[in-house]
């Protein structure tokens, strides 16, 4: 079945203790994206990669890091977490070749909490 | 800097009607445009999607179109039913299929029985 994982589906942490939450699709997507959505604000991109070793910052990229050491994997790292990065965060992926239609599939979700 | 609003914040309407959601953009220079419904507390789920070249796209009682030049979009919905009922998203990618997503805030539906 074609999907997109994410591991954990809900976490709660401490602020300043590292955490990485993991991203990974069975499709053979280039495209692979982090967004979290939050009341009011709605969703918004937090980084996008277009293929292996190759990534980009989205509109809310401060206080996270991601790599693309694989093209199925797109993992997004808290380094130093803080309460207002507690939030709904999705993990999506697009092929980008020639005659596909680009739609995004996006993961389950990550209920993040930092206290 | 692109702009994604989408009108009505929200939306009742009794089943059986036919609606439609508005979706509007800043910067026409983008390369597709996607609408999703989103269940309270899930994921995303991908309807529609229209290339930059297309006007509308359909499936089932769901039709899209798309004016670039005047940064609109529309999703008509026929013969609203219960099941409808989520909050629907659209998103732009900006202009190439490299490049960033912006979604708009969405609309939300609820159909009453």
């Amino acid at each position: 079945e074609a999907q997109v994982t994410q591991n954990p589906r809900y976490l709660i942490t401490v602020t300043g203790k590292k955490l990485t939450v993991t991203c990974s699709q069975n499709m053979n997507h280039e495209y692979m994206s982090w967004y979290r959505q939050d009341p009011g604000l709605g969703l918004r991109q937090i980084y996008y990669s277009m293929n292996v070793e190759v990534t980009d910052k989205g509109d809310v990229p401060e206080g996270y890091k991601v790599s693309r050491k694989e093209k199925r994997n797109f993992p997004l790292i808290l380094e130093s977490p803080s309460p207002n990065q507690t939030s709904l965060y999705f993990c999506a992926s697009s092929s980008l070749g020639t005659g596909v239609t680009y739609e995004q599939y996006f993961g389950p979700g990550t209920r993040l909490t930092v206290t | 800097k692109q702009e994604v609003t989408q009108i009505p914040a929200a939306l009742s309407v009794p089943e059986g009607e036919n609606l439609v959601l508005n979706c509007s953009f800043t910067d026409s220079a983008i390369y597709n445009l996607q609408w999703f419904r989103q269940d309270p507390g899930k994921g995303l789920t991908s309807l529609l999607l229209i290339q930059s070249s297309q006007r509308e796209q359909t499936s089932g009682r769901l039709n899209a179109s798309l004016d670039k030049s005047s940064g609109r979009s529309t999703l008509y919905i026929a013969a609203s039913q219960p099941g409808d009922s989520a909050t629907y998203l659209c998103a732009v990618r900006g202009k190439t299929s490299y490049d960033k997503v912006i979604f708009g805030p969405g609309t939300s539906l609820s159909v009453i029985p």
